[in-house]
């Protein structure tokens, strides 16, 4: 079974500033996804950004980037130059390469953007 | 875009009480799924289907049931309602291609059972 841990249950930020938000796993997998997921306040859930764990490059997409460490079991979410919209909680999920798309999820990290 | 709908957004129940949760999806995936979120204890998976008809525990599957008659729709039925059912229910989907195919969710129900 996998474990997926988010030790930071709040966190804040100044607008502008950049955070991160971290996150570790527990599988004995070797071949997996990891995603960042963003629950807006009283909004859908939402993916930010997936990570192949097959794959030494780390992800970006636009602001959001991660630091996959693979030996580690870390996967990290940076957010650059943070906006107000950031406001939300952030979930971090992993899920084996292959067999059913069931995902396994952290607890979460509430992030605060403070204007 | 994905859409996944959920029949309500607030739902008010009284223990005892059988409650139906509705979830529709317009994309012809083949997974749907149906966890609760709490505070602190992020989102837990209650069932999930993987095709019409056929259905497979999660990992708090206790006091709850799903029914999936037709692909786009997966219903969470709570048999005799509790207090300690009170939370979020979040209904996803995936389209069962595998790969780094990722779940979409609804918007969610909240939950009170008085």
């Amino acid at each position: 079974a996998q474990t997926v841990t988010q030790s930071q249950p709040e966190m804040s930020v100044q607008e502008a500033e950049t955070v991160t938000l971290s996150c570790t796993y527990d599988t004995s997998e070797s071949n997996y996804y990891l995603f960042w997921y963003k629950q807006p306040p009283s909004r859908q859930m939402i993916l930010v950004i997936r990570q192949e764990a097959y794959k030494q490059q780390n992800a970006t997409e636009n602001r959001f980037s991660v630091n996959f460490q693979k030996a580690a079991k870390s996967f990290s979410l940076k957010i650059s130059d943070s906006q107000l919209g950031d406001t939300a909680m952030y979930f971090c999920a992993f899920r084996p390469r292959f067999g059913n798309e069931k995902l396994t999820f952290g607890t979460g990290t509430r992030l605060t953007i403070i204007p | 875009d994905v859409k996944v709908t959920q029949s309500s957004r607030y739902l008010v129940k009284r223990t005892g009480e059988k409650v139906f949760l509705e979830c529709v999806q317009d994309m012809d995936h083949e997974n749907m799924f149906w966890y609760r979120q709490d505070p602190g204890l992020g989102l837990r998976l209650i069932y999930f289907s993987y095709d019409v008809k056929m259905k497979e525990k999660g990992d708090i599957p206790e006091g709850y049931s799903v029914s999936r008659e037709k692909k786009e729709r997966f219903s969470l039925i709570l048999e005799s309602a509790s207090t300690n059912q009170t939370s979020m229910y979040l209904c996803a989907s995936s389209s069962g291609s595998g790969g780094k195919e990722t779940q979409y969710f609804g918007p969610g129900t909240r939950l009170l059972v008085l």
